[in-house]
């Protein structure tokens, strides 16, 4: 079953506009990722954000967590038609096995 | 691609045939797994390998068989096709205690059984 559920299931917006996503999770988690896939692609990590962390940066992209709402949103600020793809929440419950369980993911169309 | 790479990366098979499909890695991670993508559940773990003969058991494992016999490849093995097993198969690897609990993925490998 999934852990993450993302929201919405898809986003359409125009160049230039900021994009975000959010992620709902069950579970206590020890971290919780996030994961872009372009079109006939695999998936490749974006950003980690540990249980004991509020809110991190990389670039354009700034995640949250809420550990109190099992909740996390991935912003992209300044869209580009090259953010074009899915967005996927993946968690780690800990554990010594090392197992992500991924969301759904959010479909996201950035329009030139 | 983070040196990980997935053959064959198409394959159409009959239903009832055994399908191997397999993962090869470069970067001497000790964790291996195998997803599968399809529309409406996302990726979901069939099986993993924390280990050269360690192997287990994932969220939908049922018709699935995996073996790692060095630490470079992974083998996953659908002991009789069924169409249900039509799907996307991504490979992943990562090192806990390196780049800690990131997973780097394959390019993935498409399935069709008719």
């Amino acid at each position: 079953s999934q852990q993450g559920e993302e929201d919405p299931q898809a986003l359409s917006i125009q160049e230039g506009e900021n994009a975000t996503m959010n992620c709902s999770y069950k579970t206590s988690i020890n971290n919780l990722q996030w994961y872009r896939q372009n079109s006939g692609r695999g998936l490749v990590h974006l950003i980690l954000i540990r249980s004991n962390e509020r809110e991190k940066h990389s670039g354009r992209l700034r995640v949250t967590l809420d550990t109190s709402k099992k909740s996390s949103s991935l912003l992209i600020t300044a869209s580009r038609a090259a953010d074009t793809a899915s967005y996927f929440c993946a968690t780690d419950s800990g554990g010594s096995n090392y197992k992500l369980t991924f969301g759904k993911g959010t479909l996201l169309t950035v329009n030139p | 691609d983070a040196g990980i790479t997935q053959s064959p990366r198409h394959k159409v098979t009959e239903t009832g045939t055994p399908v191997t499909l397999r993962c090869h890695q470069t970067e001497n991670h000790r964790y291996m797994y195998w997803y599968r993508q399809d529309p409406g559940h996302g990726l979901r773990l069939i099986h993993y390998s924390y280990g050269v003969k360690d192997t287990d058991k994932g969220e939908v494992s049922d018709g699935y068989s995996v073996s790692r016999s060095k630490t470079e490849d992974f083998l996953l093995t659908l002991e009789s096709a069924t169409s249900s097993q039509t799907s996307v198969y991504f490979c992943a690897i990562s090192e806990p205690g390196g780049r800690v609990y990131e997973q780097y993925f394959g390019p993935g490998t498409r399935l069709t059984v008719t």
